[in-house]
């Protein structure tokens, strides 16, 4: 089945500590994007790429970090410097086809906590 | 700028009971418009969405919204809920910007439904 892939599902984080949000889609998607949720709040995003080797800040980058090696993976760091990293990560994927691109396929998230 | 407002935060309803979530957005050129549900604990699924067209769309699981520009609203509604509707629910705007970057997300409305 065509999707997307977020592992783990749930993440601690200690003091200090860069941690690793994995993604993988197989929807043969050339867009990808990374959304931090808040209870109460909308979704924000963090970064998007649409295109392999290419990335794009989103509204809250700071303390975060991407890449895209591969057009199937997007894996998100959460670095030591964001200092109130506790939220649900999202993952979504989108075509590029003008008829179809702002519809989003999400992932089924990760849960970062601070230990 | 643009922006979404979802007035209710928290909806109860009963099962087979009508249903409509309110959706009110600030966009500055024609909007393109979306309804996506969350179950918890998962990603987002897309509900429906307005381009172009006709002002009702209709969606997957029953559900319609219907498109009002003289009101900047983009209203969801069911006619009769299912338990399995149980949910948070986010409405969305963006444009035709050829990317879901400019996604902009409601706060969401989180659907209880009691049997």
């Amino acid at each position: 089945d065509g999707g997307i892939t977020q592992s783990p599902k749930y993440l601690f984080r200690k003091e200090g500590q860069n941690v690793t949000l994995s993604c993988e889609q197989n929807l043969n998607h050339d867009a990808m994007y990374w959304y931090r949720q808040d209870p109460g709040q909308g979704l924000r995003l963090i970064y998007y790429s649409q295109i392999v080797n290419d990335f794009q800040k989103g509204d809250i980058a700071e303390g975060y970090s991407v890449s895209r090696e591969k057009k199937e993976s997007f894996p998100l760091t959460v670095t030591s410097a964001q200092k109130n990293p506790t939220a649900f990560y999202l993952c979504a994927s989108s075509s590029l086809d003008p008829a179809t691109n702002e519809k989003l396929f999400f992932g089924s998230g990760t849960q970062l906590s601070v230990l | 700028a643009q922006s979404v407002t979802q007035p209710d935060i928290h909806i109860t309803v009963s099962e087979g009971a009508s249903l409509e979530l309110r959706c009110n957005y600030s966009y500055g050129a024609t909007p393109y418009l979306f309804w996506y549900v969350q179950s918890p604990g998962q990603g987002l699924q897309l509900l429906l969405k307005y381009f172009s067209g006709d002002t009702l769309v209709q969606g997957i699981k029953g559900f319609e919204a219907e498109f009002k520009r003289s009101q900047s609203s983009f209203n969801l509604r069911k006619p009769s809920v299912h338990w399995s509707d149980a949910a948070e629910y986010f409405c969305a705007v963006g444009g035709n910007t050829g990317t879901a970057s400019k996604l902009t997300f409601g706060t969401g409305t989180r659907l209880q439904v009691t049997l």
